[in-house]
């Protein structure tokens, strides 16, 4: 398709298990975001990738949060031990270029609403 | 540190007439600010941006903000609401040349018939 792509819309899970979800950019875009937003708030930001590499982690909670980007396109977010304060919406971006934060044309997928048990 | 706060959680107008998001801004340097727009089950989208040109920015559906420096605000406009404007608006920031986006917390705009 045109646009960002998430996969699952909805996941359930349990107390400890292990989570990963999946973004598909809008090809040829370079720049890829993560963000999370929990109920009642606005998005807030966890990771961006600059092609393969994380040029900026410091929005990831803590060492239960992993993501990869390895040939620069697809990501994967994957989540260690869920906890029930996990549960929220997480949003994967993409944009074209070196500052997207600058010029602000982020692109949003649909999300993966994770709800933890 | 930059931060955003968006001064209403929920506002409600009558189809027809003018709506008025608030938002006021927090930055050290000189900001790059934005509003998006999120309807239900629909990925957010940019309405409009200001990064330091005309102070007055138009965007997408007949929305425009006017940055205010002495004022440290950012409000968005629509002179005439439509049904279809109903959604949560999010006031952004970011620094210059940043690479991530702030999020204020999101004013949900009813329109009533």
């Amino acid at each position: 398709g045109a646009g960002v792509s998430q996969t699952p819309s909805n996941k359930v899970t349990e107390k400890g298990k292990y989570v990963e979800l999946r973004c598909d950019p809008i090809s040829g875009h370079t720049a890829l975001y993560w963000y999370r937003q929990s109920l009642g708030q606005g998005p807030e930001f966890l990771i961006y990738f600059q092609g393969t590499g994380a040029a900026d982690d410091s929005g990831l909670p803590n060492d239960r949060f992993f993501a990869v980007r390895p040939e620069g396109s697809v990501s994967t977010l994957k989540i260690q031990r869920t906890e029930r304060g996990d549960s929220a919406v997480y949003l994967c971006a993409s944009s074209l270029g070196d500052l997207p934060a600058d010029t602000g044309e982020l692109f949003f997928g649909e999300g993966s609403r994770l709800t933890v048990l | 540190a930059q931060s955003v706060t968006q001064l209403d959680s929920h506002v409600s107008v009558s189809e027809g007439t003018p709506v008025l998001l608030r938002c006021n801004y927090s930055s050290s340097y000189s900001p790059s600010l934005f509003w998006y727009v999120q309807h239900p089950n629909k990925g957010l989208q940019l309405l409009l941006k200001y990064t330091s040109a005309a102070t007055l920015v138009k965007g997408i559906n007949g929305f425009e903000a006017e940055f205010k420096k002495s004022e440290t605000s950012f409000h968005l406009t629509k002179p005439s609401a439509h049904m279809s404007d109903a959604a949560e608006y999010f006031c952004v920031v970011s620094l210059r040349a940043a690479d991530k986006l702030i999020f204020g917390t999101g004013t949900r705009l009813q329109v009533f018939p």
